[in-house]
């Protein structure tokens, strides 16, 4: 089955910017994937902030960006909060079934 | 306002069976895909199963692949997910998503969890 791997943790400072990347085992990532983006916090479920690589949802702030970035799927946060600080998680679509990444634990500093 | 509330969850011994349920309100229940994804404690997301709006269309992971059955009821707006052969490293929180569309391409509203523990 298809690996999606994401950086284990990033560090930013408050009003910053950084971009999260979402890799598949299979090749580049392309739109026929519909990658998806999630934010999790602790004791919390997740929350959806991005589909079809570059769509908000209708309650995502709009520092949250989506798109694709050297054969990878990418999420930019641009003006980074103290509230960002939260585990993030890609999931990508791959035919026979949907993959999540491994997650990316961003802390805000 | 979309609401999904799973139940059923539980402690259960290795080998047994348990079935999950997934009661949606606040949308068309019968024109969504739904998913299921699990948490094993202190770990990341992992998708577990899907139905398309009808039912015709499933996804399994190959972790669960022809020990958990998923199914939906549109009359009765539920989701179930039907697990046998339960082993420890079934261990985990599972939710109840619902997908934008009638196919399985994109999760927007989750549930809060409901959780199962296998142990003797």
């Amino acid at each position: 089955q298809t690996v999606v791997t994401q950086e284990p943790s990033l560090t930013v400072s408050p009003g910053g910017t950084v971009t999260l990347t979402c890799a598949s085992s299979t090749g580049a990532v392309t739109s026929g994937y519909y990658p998806n983006w999630f934010q999790q916090k602790p004791g919390q479920a997740p929350r959806a902030l991005i589909y079809g690589t570059s769509n908000r949802h209708s309650w995502t702030p709009a520092r949250f960006s989506g798109s694709l970035l050297g054969g990878k799927a990418a999420l930019t946060l641009s003006g980074v909060q103290p509230e960002d600080e939260a585990e993030y998680y890609c999931l990508l679509y791959c035919g026979d079934g949907q993959v999540f990444g491994g997650g990316t634990k961003l802390t805000v500093l | 306002e979309v609401q999904l509330v799973e139940s059923g969850g539980g402690l259960i011994q290795p080998g047994g069976s348990l079935r999950l349920s997934c009661s949606a309100s606040g949308f068309t229940f019968n024109i969504y895909a739904i998913h299921w994804v699990r948490q094993p404690p202190g770990r990341g997301l992992e998708y577990v199963s899907a139905i398309n709006y009808n039912g015709d269309t499933t996804y399994y992971a190959d972790s669960v692949k022809g020990r958990f059955t998923i199914s939906r009821d549109n009359s009765k707006n539920t989701l179930y997910l039907q697990m046998s052969s339960l082993r420890a490293d079934d261990t985990a929180v599972y939710y109840c998503v619902k997908d934008r569309g009638g196919l399985i391409r994109d999760m927007d509203v989750w549930g809060q969890g409901t959780t199962v523990t296998v142990s003797s």
